[in-house]
């Protein structure tokens, strides 16, 4: 059973560009997050998807935004790329249900350096 | 989100037990308490959750204290592993939460051989 993946696993861009990432959520799961780690820090949550709609927002600007598709995959797009978008990107998946089941699976990230 | 309070770091040897504290002392009722880690070059990784109760688990242990307001993880015997930064997060049932996970810092554990 193949977990999280995520794509690509290193990217780098120049100020102002946009980029997207890609993540596939664990079969099974409905439920796709986005976090940014910058060096040195723990993740910080960014947006979450479920049933192809974004459920929850961190405080995070406009600039980010993502979608889901009918299999539950999922896309991170950053437009007008900053120097300070510079960071670890995480894809999160799990079943949206009772808490007491609640498991977050993470990807291995793409490490997005904007120059 | 209720905070947690955890050292930014402990060291271990290999094969001993390693208890890494976590206080949260505002958890409401409906706090869960999930503990994540993540190791060098991984994204974090499921170690355990609890409500009120201690669970166990392959990976490890989590004793809770009688008031909530303090939990511990266990790592029976530390093994090189396990070296990684360890994040407690309250997680609360319902809501618009929705799986949301606010990370602390978090603890580095050091093992040594």
């Amino acid at each position: 059973d193949a977990g999280v993946t995520q794509s690509p696993t290193h990217l780098i861009k120049t100020r102002g560009q946009q980029v997207t990432l890609r993540c596939s959520p664990k079969s099974g799961h409905d439920t796709v997050s986005w976090y940014q780690q910058a060096l040195g820090q723990g993740p910080q949550f960014i947006f979450q998807y479920y049933e192809e709609e974004e459920r929850q927002r961190g405080n995070f600007p406009d600039r980010f935004s993502g979608h889901q598709f009918p299999n539950y995959s999922s896309e991170l797009n950053v437009n007008a790329l900053l120097l300070g978008d510079s960071a670890l990107y995480l894809c999160a998946s799990s079943l949206t249900g009772s808490p007491a089941l609640d498991e977050q699976y993470f990807g291995p990230g793409t490490r997005l350096t904007v120059t | 989100d209720a905070k947690t309070t955890q050292p930014n770091s402990m060291e271990s040897n290999e094969e001993e037990p390693v208890h890494l504290p976590c206080n949260h002392s505002t958890i409401s009722g409906t706090d869960y308490i999930h503990w994540y880690r993540q190791l060098p070059s991984q994204g974090p990784e499921y170690v355990i959750h609890g409500l009120t109760s201690n669970v166990n688990n392959r990976m490890a242990s989590l004793a809770i204290a009688e008031d909530r307001k303090s939990s511990t993880l266990i790592l029976h015997r530390a093994t090189l592993r396990d070296a990684a930064v360890y994040y407690c997060i309250l997680r609360r049932a319902g809501g618009t939460s929705y799986g949301k996970l606010t990370f602390g810092q978090g603890t580095i554990l050091t093992v040594h051989p």
